[in-house]
C-alpha cells in the first residue's frame, strides 16, 4: 500500500508570511496532488503533478504555488499566505499505469493550516 | 456549483444499528465512484468503488450500490461499531484513468455512540 506522509502537521502563521508544505510518498506514483478541506465543501485540487519537474493548475489555484522536485516530493508554497488560506491541506499520490482500481488515490494525514 | 451532494450532513446511531448514507450527483461523464472514510485527523481511505451501470460492492460490514441512471449511490453500514465514527466521503470520477478529475462530496459525518 501506498505511503504518503506530509509535514508539518499543524502550522500556525501570520498573514503575508511565507508557508511551504511537504508531502513524500514512497510507492513510485507517477502522479501527486494536493487538496484543500474546508467545512461544507468537498475537497478541492489546487495543484497536481505526473513527474518530477511538471506541474499541472488545478480548480483552486490562485495564491498558491507548487514544486515537484523528485517523483517523491511535492511542495505547496503560499508565499504572501491569507486568512483565506486557512484550512486543512492533503497530499495524495495514484499511479497512471494503475487501470484495473481506476487509478486510486492514496492520501496523507493532512497538514492543518491556521493563518491568523 | 455543487456537482456531488451528500445525505445526510450527519448522523448519530448506536453501536449495533445499521444505517445508510446517500449520495447524489450530477457529474458527466460518471466513470466510477468511490467511497472513502475520513477518520478524524487522518486522510481519506478507500472503502469501494463502483463503475458499472447498476453495480453492487460488498467490503465486510460495508455494502455499496451504484444507479448511473439515476446518478444515485448508497453506502450501507451493518452492525456498526465504535470505529465506524469518521466522515464518509463520496468521490465520482469522470475518468477511469488519473488523467480524469475527482468530484468530492462534503461528506456524511457518523457518530457512533455506545
Amino acid at each position: 500500500e501506498a505511503a504518503v506522509t506530509q509535514s508539518p502537521r499543524n502550522k500556525v502563521t501570520v498573514t503575508g508570511g511565507n508557508v511551504t508544505l511537504s508531502c513524500r510518498q514512497t510507492n513510485s506514483h507517477n502522479y501527486m496532488y494536493w487538496y484543500r478541506q474546508d467545512t461544507g465543501h468537498g475537497l478541492r485540487l489546487i495543484h497536481y503533478s505526473y513527474g518530477a519537474g511538471n506541474l499541472q493548475i488545478g480548480d483552486v489555484p490562485d495564491g498558491y504555488k507548487a514544486t515537484r522536485t523528485t517523483q517523491e516530493d511535492f511542495f505547496l508554497l503560499l508565499e504572501l499566505a491569507s486568512p483565506s488560506q486557512t484550512s486543512l491541506y492533503f497530499c495524495a499520490s495514484s499511479d497512471v499505469r494503475d487501470w484495473v482500481n481506476y487509478a486510486e488515490q492514496f492520501f496523507g494525514p493532512g497538514t492543518r493550516l491556521t493563518v491568523l | 456549483k455543487t456537482q456531488v451532494e451528500q445525505s445526510p450532513q450527519s448522523l448519530v446511531v448506536r453501536q449495533g444499528e445499521n444505517c445508510v448514507l446517500q449520495c447524489n450527483y450530477s457529474v458527466t461523464p460518471d466513470n466510477h465512484l468511490r467511497w472513502f472514510k475520513q477518520d478524524t485527523g487522518k486522510g481519506l481511505v478507500s472503502l469501494t468503488v463502483l463503475v458499472d451501470q447498476k453495480d453492487k460492492t460488498s467490503n465486510g460490514r460495508y455494502s455499496a450500490t451504484l444507479d448511473k441512471d439515476a446518478k444515485h449511490s448508497t453506502l450501507h453500514i451493518t452492525a456498526t461499531l465504535l470505529d465506524d465514527t469518521a466522515t464518509y466521503i463520496c468521490v465520482v470520477g469522470d475518468r477511469g484513468s488519473a488523467l480524469g478529475r475527482l468530484h468530492f462530496g462534503a461528506g456524511t459525518q457518523l457518530i457512533v455512540i455506545p
